[in-house]
Order: structure tokens, then sequence, then C-alpha cells
């Protein structure tokens, strides 16, 4: 596609559900991230995908997070038990290979919000 | 470790005047330096990026940035403000020489442009 997509755009889950947030990059980008932005804070890493494997995870905060990219296309962050410290706005980006020169387009976010 | 630090959470300025939002950062290695824009409800997007030519970068939308070694800064500027211009901005460093291949963000300055 054009551009990142993100879907849903918001989402609101009870405490202790499970949600799946799913990114769709652009088309041929090899890399993908994942970021949490929280009320008043820049975006943290979470991870990034370079293929299909996870190259780098050590931004997940615990073992409550998950993330895939089976095809090296489409990426689903998942989160089992959500807590209300959760809420927060995950962002996706890709960009065209994991490199000094490249550049990462961001999607909109998927806005989680647990109560 | 990378990190980068926003001097300013939030900088107000009058339609027509000059935009200076002030950034530090540390970084092990010769790193890449971006700014980000992010408007209410939007997704990030990249203004400028800073990958070891040019000292000063130009970005779109009439921003630039000067990479300054010696001060460890790159600090963005824009000769006018306009109302378009109220947003989040986000000063991002990446280490592609470190074992992250991943985007450090600061906290972000809010700009508001007064009438």
């Amino acid at each position: 596609g054009a551009g990142v997509s993100q879907t849903p755009s918001n989402k609101v889950t009870e405490k202790g559900k499970y949600v799946e947030l799913r990114c769709d990059p652009i088309s041929g980008h090899t890399a993908l991230y994942w970021y949490r932005q929280s009320l008043g804070q820049g975006p943290e890493f979470l991870i990034y995908f370079q293929g299909t494997g996870a190259a780098d995870d050590s931004g997940l905060p615990n073992d409550r997070f998950f993330a895939v990219r089976p095809e090296g296309s489409v990426s689903t962050l998942k989160i089992q038990r959500t807590e209300r410290g959760d809420s927060a706005v995950y962002l996706c980006a890709s960009s065209l290979m994991w490199g000094k020169e490249s550049g990462y387009t961001f999607g909109s976010g998927t806005r989680l919000t647990v109560v | 470790a990378q990190s980068v630090t926003q001097l300013d959470s939030h900088v107000s300025v009058s339609e027509g005047t000059p935009v200076l939002l002030r950034c530090n950062y540390s970084s092990s290695y010769s790193p890449s330096l971006f700014w980000y824009v992010q408007h209410p409800n939007k997704g990030l997007q990249l203004l400028l990026k800073y990958t070891s030519a040019a000292t000063l970068v130009k970005g779109i939308n009439g921003f630039e940035a000067e990479f300054k070694k010696s001060e460890t800064s790159f600090h963005l500027t824009k000769p006018s403000a306009h109302m378009s211009d109220a947003a989040e901005y986000f000063c991002v460093v990446s280490d592609y020489g470190g074992s992250q291949g991943n985007l450090i963000f600061g906290k972000g300055t809010k700009l508001s442009v007064k009438p």
C-alpha cells in the first residue's frame, strides 16, 4: 500500500483480556518496527523485524507482549492479560531495509485503552 | 548508550517569528539524527535527517537543523512560524553501529503558534 496501515485505530478492552494489533507495512519494506507511546512521552522501542525474524525484541516490557511477522509482511502485536498500564498508542513503522540511510514511515497508530 | 534530550517541553511563538527547538544527543558511535513532527491524531512525519553528510540539513516545510558535534546538538529551526506548524516535535537518535537497530526518541517539544 501507499503507507503503513494499522488496525484498529482505536481499541478499548477490559483488564485481563487478550488483544491483537495489526500492522500492514509498505509493500517491499523488509524492516518493521513496533513502538509504544504513552501519554506525554516520546515513542519507546518495543521490537523490530528484519524479514520474518525478530532481530531485536529487547524493548518488550514483559512476557505478556509478543509479536509475529510470519510471512515477512503483516505483523501482529499480541498482548495477553492486559493491564491498565498497557494503555498507550502503539505505533508501527517500516523501512526499506535496516540501515543508516533508510527512512522510516510510521503508521497512525492504534490507541489502546484498558479499562 | 544512546540518548536524546529535548531541552524544552513546550515552546510558544507568534506567527511569523523564528522557531528554535533544542535537542542534545549522546551516542557512542557516529549517530544518525532525525526530527519528526506529530500533529494531533496523525502519524509521525519525518521532517529531516542527518546521516553524516552535510552538517546543515534542510527539511520539509522550511525547517532545517544543524549537526554540531562539538556541542552534541541538533537544534531545529525555522525562520518564520506558521499556524500549521503547531504540533509535537521529536528529536530522535539512531545508532546503527550498535547492537540495536532502533530509534530513540526524546520526550517531545510541543510547539504552539499564536496568531
